[in-house]
């Protein structure tokens, strides 16, 4: 089983839905969760940190699931300029954080 | 927050030969890491780049193809050499600020190889 798996998509979306991607991992002891977006030839920016109690960016909700080990990213309202590969990450105190493979988005008009 | 630089951007090299990508980085920082990632695919950690002793090597990767020099805290350097067209890849020097593994990461532009 790999450490943080998510679904490749693509998710294609017309504007102004509501997506969702889930993201699971493997330690349990991992500590720290983010969400990182990379757009087409560019490198991975964060996009936000994923707390306990979960949290709001605007359009952007993530949340943690401990028990079930998974974290998840809501994005309401797409733009077309959400199109992007989103990044599940997954980091611990003594290890390195480990990234997932992305999760494709695509938002048409 | 860390601005990092990476030389060069992109190269085309002829197989056999070997290329030294920098990292800069504008502030000193605890952790540097050197990934690669292949076309239509994640990141993947080639090493951690330790300041004054040999970096640390992730399972399929080796210092004689992989070298990587850390001479200070704010600057590294990731040699691929003998390179092969399946050396073709993306490679992006990343950095913790903090102190911590639980901190957020932070990546360079990237270097765009193609290998010949």
């Amino acid at each position: 089983r790999k450490e943080v798996e998510q679904d490749p998509g693509p998710f294609n979306v017309p504007e102004g839905a509501t997506v969702a991607f889930n993201c699971t991992y493997s330690n349990s002891a991992s500590q720290s969760f983010f969400w990182y977006r990379q757009d087409c030839r560019k490198e991975p920016k964060l996009l936000m940190s994923v707390y306990s109690s979960g949290n709001e960016d605007g359009r952007f909700t993530a949340q943690l699931n401990r028990a079930s080990q998974y974290i998840s990213l809501l994005i309401r309202d797409s733009k077309l300029s959400d199109s992007a590969t989103y990044l599940c990450v997954v980091g611990g105190g003594s290890y390195i954080p480990t990234f997932g493979r992305g999760t494709s988005l695509i938002v048409h008009p | 927050s860390a601005v990092i630089s990476q030389k060069p951007s992109r190269d085309i090299c002829q197989r056999g030969t070997s290329l030294t990508i920098q990292c800069q980085v504008d502030s000193q920082v605890t952790m540097m890491f050197w990934y690669r990632q292949q076309p239509g695919q994640s990141l993947t950690l080639i090493a951690t780049a330790n300041q004054g002793s040999e970096a640390t090597y992730e399972s399929g990767f080796v210092i004689d193809k992989f070298p990587i020099s850390r001479p200070n805290l704010t600057f590294s350097t990731l040699t691929v050499s003998n390179m092969s067209p399946e050396d073709s890849s993306i490679y992006l020097c990343s950095v913790l600020p903090g102190l911590a593994l639980t901190d957020t990461q932070y990546f360079g532009p990237g270097t765009r190889l193609t290998v010949l």
